[in-house]
């Protein structure tokens, strides 16, 4: 059965700190991992990887992949309170094309 | 506009009632699917569907049902609705020829309240 783990589900930190979020799966015809970010809303894309090693980064949320040991981290340095949401994890394709998610986790950063 | 919209945004009924939500795409994807999202237990499959002819069961599609009328609409229905389906439905699309990377793209979001 396919599964995506997310640790932690929740935190909290002060506004400034640096957290690490995390994603292990396993999953059959493993294509990509994707992370997301959800507010009080729909969740928005901010990062797809398909490769191995190779960091994304995107300001100051940068991503890697390691899929021999299948799993990745998404990294936030100098937090704000603006990216107080929930981050989900999913990757993709199930069988069904589709993608399977974590269950996200909770980030609250405090002034 | 939005690409991805969702009608209605939010909804109350009550238990027994039949209930249909639809999504609409401007994206000109043939992928729509749609979730659910729990607290606590992330998002969750119910249906998805690769073109108008093609209509797949996700991990939790007992007690719905949908319809893909065109490439850009497919409907949720709840055909009795009991209050275990209060939750947040999103709809998603996604583009078969992006080399089959699956990046989806969702709506904002159906608030359904079952009493």
């Amino acid at each position: 059965e396919d599964k995506v783990v997310q640790s932690p589900l929740s935190l909290v930190v002060h506004e400034g700190d640096t957290v690490t979020l995390n994603c292990s799966y396993e999953v059959t015809n493993f294509r990509s991992l994707l992370w997301y970010k959800q507010e009080k809303k729909a969740p928005t894309f901010l990062f797809m990887l398909t490769s191995s090693g190779i960091e994304k980064k995107s300001g100051r949320l940068s991503s890697i992949l390691d899929k021999k040991e299948l799993f990745s981290i998404l990294n936030i340095t100098a937090t704000q309170t603006g990216d107080s949401a929930v981050y989900l994890c999913a990757v993709g394709p199930n069988s069904g094309y589709a993608l399977n998610f974590g269950k996200g986790t909770s980030l609250l950063v405090t002034p | 506009d939005a690409d991805v919209t969702q009608t209605p945004r939010n909804r109350i009924t009550k238990t027994g009632k039949r209930i249909m939500l639809e999504c609409s795409q401007t994206k000109g994807h043939d992928r729509m699917y749609w979730y659910r999202q729990d607290p606590g237990l992330g998002l969750r499959l119910i249906y998805y569907s690769f073109d108008v002819k093609d209509i797949n069961k996700g991990e939790i599609s007992d007690g719905y049902s949908v319809s893909r009328q065109a490439q850009a609409k497919f409907s949720l229905s709840l055909e009795s609705a009991i209050p275990n389906q209060t939750a947040l439905y999103f709809c998603a699309t996604s583009d078969p020829t992006s080399g089959s990377i699956p990046e989806q793209f969702f709506g904002p979001g159906t608030r359904l309240t079952v009493l």
